[in-house]
């Protein structure tokens, strides 16, 4: 069965500091997506990266990293020298290959509380 | 290019009451989700329409519908509304074909209170 856990559910760090969000999945598809979303105050899901199952590369975004491993499943995202305007909850989900219709499995999210 | 756009934000209903939520995709997006949002459980698929055909539904009874417009716009519409219906509800579209390998781009959200 598909699955996503976040297992942090809550999160707090001091402004500056770095923070990694960890994200587990299953699946028994070959062929599957990663994403995540961060959720601000407002409540609109906003998209950060999408990753496909064949491309185990780790991104950089700017203060934004995401480490894909598919030997542990997992998907981890780390924000270096995190600012108070990163808090939010982050959504970790799958979106599996024989899913025609774009059904998004999301983990119960990690909610950030960045400190000045 | 505009994102994605929900109408109503707000609503507070009464329990046995029905409620129709809309969603205005990302021009030229022909996929659009809908997914609700609770403290308990968490963000849950509800239905994914394109081409104004359902292609997928979630595990959510049959008080809960949809439907899609030639235009992309959808709707979707809950019938004798419970307590538990009280969540936020979100719209996603995604480009062209939609499917798993898309990215979904998620509206506001309608915010649903049931009393």
């Amino acid at each position: 069965a598909q699955k996503v856990t976040q297992a942090q559910t809550e999160i707090s760090v001091v402004e500056k500091e770095d923070v990694t969000l960890d994200c587990v999945y299953e699946t028994r598809d070959t062929t599957y997506y990663l994403f995540w979303y961060k959720q601000p105050p407002s409540g609109e899901l906003v998209f950060l990266i999408r990753r496909n199952s064949f491309d185990e590369q780790n991104e950089i975004s700017g203060r934004y990293s995401w480490n894909f491993q598919k030997s542990t499943s997992s998907f981890n995202f780390t924000i270096t020298a995190s600012q108070v305007v990163d808090s939010a909850v982050y959504f970790c989900a799958l979106s599996e290959a024989w899913n025609q219709g774009g059904k998004l499995i999301f983990g119960q999210g990690t909610e950030l509380s960045v400190k000045p | 290019k505009a994102g994605v756009t929900q109408t109503p934000r707000y609503l507070i209903k009464t329990r046995g009451q029905q409620v129709t939520l809309s969603c205005s995709p990302i021009s030229g997006h022909r996929s659009v989700s809908w997914y609700q949002q609770t403290p308990g459980q968490g963000l849950q698929f509800l239905f994914e329409y394109f081409s104004e055909t359902q292609r997928n539904k979630g595990n959510f009874p049959g008080r809960f519908s949809g439907r899609q417009f030639s235009n992309s716009r959808s709707e979707m519409n809950v019938s004798t509304l419970e307590l538990g219906d009280s969540a936020l509800y979100l719209c996603a579209s995604s480009f062209a074909q939609g499917g798993s390998q898309e990215t979904q781009y998620f509206g506001p959200g309608t915010r649903l209170l049931v009393l």
